[in-house]
């Protein structure tokens, strides 16, 4: 079965500065993609940056990067230049879906608050 | 307003009670979806529609009952509540082609069972 694990439940970075939050992930599948949302305290969520399991580029947006490791299961989110609006509380998420089955598999979150 | 809405937004009952969520989308996606968030846990599927009157368990199922008559109305019923249930539910839509397509949240529904 697959898993997602987040590790820092809380995290804390100042303002400009850059964090990095982890990730990793269980599968036996090859071919999946992989999400992070963020969840402002208004609580609706929004999708941040998407990968492809089959691409090996980490995806970029903006201020938003990812270091893919796929070999590893790892999937961290790394955030440039902090805001005070990027407070909130980031999930990663594993998806599958193949032969009528699908699996949309939730970490259970860290919580960013970024500091002025 | 175009988007994904839901209601209501917080709702107490009581230990028992049928309740109804709503759900509703303006995108004409073909996929919805219902998720419970309770702290520790992250975000559990409970059901998803591929389409209407096409429904599917996620996770953690029991205890619910979803229907799918029209593609933009999805609701969620706790046919009788348990304190076990008192949660956050958010109703999610996704276009057509699963594919690493992203999924659109509501605003959530804070359920109480008392």
């Amino acid at each position: 079965a697959q898993t997602v694990t987040q590790s820092q439940p809380e995290m804390s970075v100042q303002e400009a500065e850059t964090v990095t939050l982890s990730c990793t992930y269980d599968t036996s599948e090859n071919n999946y993609y992989l999400f992070w949302y963020k969840q402002p305290p208004s609580r609706q969520m929004i999708l941040v940056i998407r990968q492809e399991a089959y691409k090996q580029q980490n995806a970029t947006e903006n201020r938003f990067s990812v270091n893919f490791q796929k070999a590893a299961k790892s999937f961290s989110l790394k955030i440039s230049d902090s805001q005070l609006g990027d407070t909130a509380m980031y999930f990663c998420a594993f998806m599958k879906y193949a032969s009528g089955t699908y699996k949309y598999i939730f970490g259970t979150g860290t919580r960013l608050k970024v500091l002025a | 307003d175009a988007g994904i809405t839901q209601s209501p937004r917080y709702k107490i009952t009581e230990t028992g009670r049928q309740v109804t969520l709503m759900c509703h989308q303006t995108w004409s996606h073909s996929y919805m979806f219902w998720y419970r968030q309770d702290l520790g846990h992250g975000l559990r599927l409970i059901y998803y529609s591929a389409a209407a009157d096409i429904t599917d368990k996620g996770e953690v199922p029991d205890g619910y009952v979803v229907s799918r008559s029209k593609t933009e109305n999805f609701p969620l019923t706790l046919e009788s509540a348990t304190r076990s249930q008192t949660s956050v539910y958010f109703c999610a839509s996704s276009e057509s082609n699963l594919q690493g397509r992203e999924q659109y949240f509501g605003p959530g529904t804070r359920l109480t069972v008392t």
